[in-house]
């Protein structure tokens, strides 16, 4: 199945600087990658995704890059704020499946806190 | 929409004891999911659903099992209760659009 690894594990960033986590993932087959954050006490809530066809997708301050050849892509915050303090996970599309895209595999997360 | 709803929020079971995670989605979704995740790693798949009747295996599935009668519920039954069983479990459902939407938790401690 997919392997999906994460980097940092922990990342503190000054407010108003910017954070950039990054995820490889390990089958080429995979077309779809979604970022999700964690507030402490919450469930995952996704905050962007982008599709193998695309390189680059933008939300504000939230922007994610793929790189097929290499098979990673990352999550750029710019002018991070108090509240973009948060554990963020990257998921890829496990390829090996029986009904197109339903399993997701996660990486193992960055805490990211913002220093005020 | 509540979106995806879990009960209980926290849960204390003896080792052996058996019990049942509550999930509801109110989105009307085909494919749910349960994951556990423990301190420091991500989410690991348990089961999950691609609608109504149909179940599968993820990733962790041994000492639980799942059942689908409805699109709304997909409950989480845990049979002998062990320690390795304490975790932190989501319940999620998935739009047509790839999504997952994710419950608030359940918390769970086997002593």
């Amino acid at each position: 199945g997919e392997n999906v690894e994460q980097h940092p594990s922990t990342l503190s960033v000054q407010e108003g600087d910017s954070a950039v986590i990054k995820c490889t993932y390990s089958d080429s087959a995979s077309n779809y990658f979604p970022w999700y954050k964690q507030e402490l006490g919450k469930g995952p809530q996704l905050i962007i995704d982008i599709r193998s066809n695309v390189g680059e997708k933008k939300d504000q301050r939230i922007a994610v890059t793929l790189n097929k050849t290499a098979k990673h892509f990352s999550l750029h915050i710019t002018e991070t704020q108090p509240e973009d303090s948060a554990v963020y996970f990257c998921a890829a599309t496990d390829p090996i499946s029986n009904f197109g895209n339903e399993k997701l595999t996660f990486g193992t997360g960055t805490r990211l806190t913002i220093i005020p | 929409n509540a979106g995806v709803t879990q009960t209980p929020k926290f849960r204390i079971l003896k080792i052996g004891q058996s019990m049942t995670l509550q999930c509801t989605q109110d989105m009307n979704h085909n494919y749910m999911y349960w994951y556990r995740q423990d301190p420091g790693m991500g989410l690991k798949l348990i089961y999950y659903s691609v609608g109504a009747g149909i179940t599968d295996k993820g990733e962790v599935p041994n000492g639980y099992n799942v059942s689908r009668s409805t699109t709304e519920d997909f409950p989480l039954r845990l049979e002998l209760a062990a320690p390795s069983q304490t975790s932190v479990y989501f319940c999620a459902s998935r739009s047509q659009a790839d999504t997952q939407y994710f419950g608030p938790g359940t918390r769970l401690t086997v002593l």
